[in-house]
């Protein structure tokens, strides 16, 4: 059981746009910054937001990143096949004195 | 160009140790806190252990506390961990991670992954 919470998958057509939750507490989300990663298995994680709401270079703006609180919310617009990936927030946790992943969600295009 | 490359990683036994370890390149490696997260087979990522620039703070999930040691060497450019009493729910794909610039737990660089097998 993840500390934070993703639901485990979201589907949309092409060209659509999704919305990932993300939900924690006070103790991570909302005292922390969340992060974003775009993972296929067998491959290497790629960061797709930092600090709640930044985007490194290279990364489209298709994908923002918002937090509200203790939830935080990646969204995707124009959807395409090649966003078909598991998607995972991650955070720190101040109580735990560790970093936290949420349990990942798997993103479909129709 | 900033690599990082894991290596170590193969089949153990229950009980048994493995050490991890993962060269860093094209970046100033002493100035980066640097993570080691894993993925278990059917499952999602999970943070294992994290170490500041210095070495001087390290941080670990309860899952591995007292059984896995995480450290570097500045002077190599090299991250290590060192897994102790494994057990079967240790088996994953272990990644080493780079912190980014702004240092809020973010990883802006990840290897490819070394595979550990605890079985007996």
């Amino acid at each position: 059981q993840s500390v934070l919470t993703q639901p485990p998958s979201v589907s949309a057509a092409p060209g659509q746009k999704v919305t990932i939750s993300c939900s924690g507490s006070s103790s991570n989300i909302g005292n922390n910054y969340v992060s974003w990663y775009q993972h296929l298995p067998g491959t290497a994680p790629r960061l797709l937001i930092y600090d709640n709401n930044k985007r490194p270079s290279g990364i489209p703006d298709r994908f923002s990143g918002s937090k509200s609180a203790t939830s935080a919310t990646l969204g995707i617009t124009g959807l395409q096949t090649g966003d078909e990936a598991d998607y995972y927030c991650a955070t720190w946790d101040s109580s735990l004195s560790a970093g936290v992943f949420g349990g990942g969600t798997q993103v479909t295009v129709l | 160009e900033v690599q990082v490359l894991e290596s170590g990683g193969g089949l153990v036994q229950p009980g048994g140790s493995l050490r991890l370890s993962c060269a860093a390149s094209g970046f100033t490696f002493s100035s980066c806190a640097m993570s080691w997260v894993r993925q278990a087979p059917g499952m999602g990522l999970e943070w294992v252990s994290g170490l500041s620039g210095s070495g001087g703070a390290t941080y670990y999930a309860d899952s591995v506390k007292g059984r896995f040691t995480i450290s570097r060497d500045n002077s190599k450019n090299t991250l290590y961990l060192q897994m102790n009493n494994l057990r079967a729910e240790d088996t994953a794909v272990y990644y080493c991670a780079k912190e980014g610039p702004t240092r809020h737990f973010d990883f802006d660089y990840w290897g490819q992954g070394a595979l550990v097998s605890v079985s007996s």
